[in-house]
């Protein structure tokens, strides 16, 4: 089952500009993490951001936790061409205290950026 | 390159037929899970292996679906008598430590 919502499902965007997605999920978390998926590609691992940190940020990426909304946002600063893709966040991945590590993603936000 | 493969790529079956997808992790992984996605929507979990273990799997593999990991190393996912819903994206990812899964490509799979 899906973990929750993302939002918008799908933005275009001018380069240069930022982008922003939001995503809510429906469990207690230990960590989120962000993923991104090339049109009919796999996934590539962006950023995690743990329960006990309410912001992070990696290059032009930034992503914000705000564990009491169980909502967290992902914003790409500067956007290029090449940053279009599908983005989705995930949760779980945990190993320990027997969990398998699978993740649970979202359902996704199809960012374009137009040249 | 060391990454996760996915073989094949793409896979176009008419219903009914069984189809069988292998992927092969990057080496000194330990654990693999398998997900399928459809269009529009984000990767769901299918299964699990750790080593040669099947640990856990989703209330979404139906009895059609059986996979397996020989030897803890490549792993196969077959889909015995293809229903039009079985038509995803079927990927695969490795791990050896937390919070870190590795993708690969994924195998296309439309049944007519």
């Amino acid at each position: 089952s899906q973990q929750g919502e993302e939002d918008p499902q799908a933005l275009s965007i001018q380069e240069g500009e930022n982008a922003t997605m939001n995503c809510s999920y429906k469990t207690s978390i230990n960590n989120l993490q962000w993923y991104r998926q090339n049109s009919g590609r796999g996934l590539v691992h962006l950023i995690l951001i743990r329960s006990n940190e309410r912001e992070k940020h990696s290059g032009r990426l930034r992503v914000t936790l705000d564990t009491s909304k169980k909502s967290s946002s992902l914003l790409i600063t500067a956007s290029r061409a090449a940053d279009t893709a599908s983005y989705f966040c995930a949760t779980g991945g945990d190993h320990g205290s027997g969990n398998t590590g699978k993740l649970i993603f979202g359902q996704g936000t199809t960012l374009q950026v137009k040249p | 390159d060391t990454g996760v493969s996915q073989d094949p790529r793409h896979k176009i079956t008419k219903r009914g037929q069984n189809v069988t997808f292998r992927c092969d992790p990057i080496s000194e992984h330990n654990r693999l899970y398998w997900y399928r996605q459809t269009l529009g929507q984000g990767p769901e979990f299918l299964t699990y292996f750790q080593n040669e273990a099947q640990l856990e799997k989703s209330r979404l593999l139906s009895d059609r679906f059986s996979a397996e990991r020989p030897k803890g190393s490549f792993s196969t996912l077959e889909i015995q008598r293809t229903e039009q819903g079985d038509s995803a994206m079927y990927l695969c990812a490795s791990s050896l430590l937390p919070y870190e899964q590795y993708f690969g490509p994924g195998t296309r799979l439309t049944v007519t």
